[in-house]
């Protein structure tokens, strides 16, 4: 079945600092990609999206590549800030007739705490 | 604004008690999902919902029951049954991944459940 794996956390970084969030997958067909992003005490929400190779997910200086050749999504930013901080999730969606149509599988979540 | 409404956004219960959790959106959406949150497990979804009256078994059901009487509204039960009941659950919409299915969730703020 679909899965879906993060690199450990916590991540604790500086302000200003780059950060690199790996996430690599296991997928039949082509399914979407996606980064999501939880404050303390809220739902999710969706920071970052890509629906075929080498489609290019970007939001609030975010960023994140499909690589089907490394079956990978890795997430970045070049300049973080304190108000970053939060828990972040990769997730995929199945792909059109296969048996996990219309499901989200999510990642573990990494922690990042950005300090001043 | 349209959204999603858990409530409460506490809830305390003795073992052996069931509980029902309330989950509510105006967002015309659907889908809707049952997820449920577990420190440094990511997200393990739970029941899921594409159209009223007809719900699917998520990857840990056991213990757990939903109803889908109306489009808006998406309620579980956690049972008596439920051996481990103590976690963050979250509900979430989407549009019907038959006709998009690469679209994000929506997720509510959630609910935690404590069970002594």
């Amino acid at each position: 079945g679909n899965s879906v794996t993060q690199m450990e956390g916590p991540v604790t970084l500086s302000e200003e600092a780059f950060l690199t969030i790996n996430c690599t997958y296991t997928a039949t067909g082509y399914p979407s990609l996606f980064w999501y992003v939880q404050y303390p005490g809220e739902g999710l929400q969706l920071l970052l999206k890509a629906t075929k190779a080498d489609d290019k997910g970007s939001n609030k200086g975010f960023e994140a590549t499909y690589r089907k050749e490394t079956t990978s999504f890795h997430l970045e930013k070049g300049s973080v800030q304190v108000s970053d901080s939060a828990v972040y999730f990769c997730a995929l969606s199945g792909s059109a007739g296969g048996t996990s149509y219309g499901k989200l599988t999510f990642g573990q979540g990494t922690i990042l705490t950005v300090h001043p | 604004d349209g959204g999603i409404t858990q409530s409460p956004k506490y809830l305390f219960r003795k073992e052996g008690q069931n509980v029902t959790l309330s989950c509510e959106q105006n967002l015309n959406h659907d889908a809707m999902y049952w997820y449920r949150q577990d420190p440094g497990q990511g997200l393990r979804l739970i029941y899921y919902s594409q159209i009223v009256n007809d719900f699917q078994k998520g990857d840990i059901a056991e213990g757990y029951s939903v109803s889908r009487e109306k489009k808006e509204s998406f309620p579980l039960t956690v049972t008596s049954a439920q051996k481990n009941p103590t976690a963050f659950y979250l509900c979430a919409s989407s549009p019907r991944q038959g006709e998009s299915y690469n679209s994000p969730l929506h997720f509510g703020n959630g609910t935690r459940l404590t069970v002594t």
